[in-house]
C-alpha cells in the first residue's frame, strides 16, 4: 500500500513568520511530488511539483526533497492569512495515479 | 474550473438509490479521475481512465462504475447508494503543466459534487 503520511494540524503560525509543512512517503519508486493547497469548500489547485532532490522556489513558497529520507517539505515564507488553508502532499510515478496525503491545515494568525 | 465541469454539484438521496454523478471536460486531455474527499481520510481514488473506454479501479472502488463513452465525459455511477457513500466527490483531468510545474503531469480538479445520502 503506498501512503503518503502528512500532520493533520492544525499548525499555527503568527503573520510573517515561515511556515514548515511536512510530508513522508512510503513507496521509494516515488518520483514526483506535489503540494496542493485547498481552502475550505473548494477544490485542490497546485502550487508546487519537485521531482529532484533539493530545493525548488518559487516566490514565497520553496519545495524540498530529500529521497534518501522518503521526506517532502513546503516552507512558505512570510506567511500571511490569505495562505490559511489545507495544504496536501501527493506523489506518484510514471502514469500512475496520484496517492495523496490527508492533508496538514495551516492557520497564520494575523 | 479550467475546462472541468461537474454535475450536479449538490444531491441528497436515499439509500438503495442510483446516483449518477457527471464529469465534463472541454480541453480534450485523455486522463480523468474521480476522488472521493472525507474528512480524516483526505482525497481517495475511486477510478480513472486513460482514454474512450480504458478504465482502472483506485483504491475504493467498491460500490462504484464508471464510464467514459466518449473523451470529454466521465461518469460515475453509484448502484445502490449508502450512507458511507456520503461524501465530496471530486474530478480531475491530467494534463501537463507549465511554468513552475513544468514537466509534470497536472492535476486539474473541478469545483466538486457534494452527495448526501440518507
Amino acid at each position: 500500500q503506498k501512503e503518503v503520511e502528512q500532520n493533520s494540524g492544525p499548525l499555527s503560525v503568527p503573520e510573517g513568520a515561515i511556515a514548515s509543512l511536512n510530508c513522508t512517503y512510503s513507496d521509494r519508486g516515488s518520483q514526483s511530488f506535489f503540494w496542493y493547497r485547498q481552502y475550505s469548500g473548494k477544490s485542490p489547485e497546485l502550487i508546487m511539483f519537485i521531482y529532484s532532490n533539493g530545493d525548488k522556489e518559487d516566490g514565497r513558497f520553496t519545495a524540498q526533497l530529500n529521497k534518501a529520507s522518503q521526506y517532502v517539505s513546503l516552507l512558505i515564507r512570510d506567511s500571511q492569512p490569505s495562505d490559511s488553508a489545507t495544504y496536501l502532499c501527493a506523489s506518484n510515478s510514471g502514469n500512475t495515479p496520484l496517492v495523496f496525503g490527508k492533508g496538514t491545515r495551516l492557520s497564520v494568525i494575523a | 474550473d479550467a475546462g472541468i465541469t461537474q454535475s450536479p454539484r449538490h444531491k441528497v438521496t436515499e439509500t438503495g438509490t442510483p446516483v449518477t454523478l457527471r464529469c465534463h471536460q472541454t480541453e480534450n486531455h485523455r486522463y480523468m479521475y474521480w476522488y472521493r474527499q472525507d474528512p480524516g481520510h483526505g482525497l481517495r481514488l475511486i477510478h480513472y481512465s486513460y482514454g474512450v473506454k480504458d478504465t482502472d479501479k483506485g483504491e475504493v472502488s467498491d460500490g462504484y462504475s464508471v464510464s467514459r463513452s466518449k473523451t470529454e465525459d466521465f461518469l460515475l455511477t453509484l448502484e445502490s447508494a449508502t450512507s458511507s457513500q456520503t461524501s465530496v466527490y471530486f474530478c480531475a483531468i491530467r494534463s501537463p503543466g507549465t511554468g513552475v510545474v513544468a514537466g509534470a503531469n497536472v492535476l486539474t480538479f473541478g469545483a466538486g459534487s457534494r452527495l448526501t445520502v440518507l
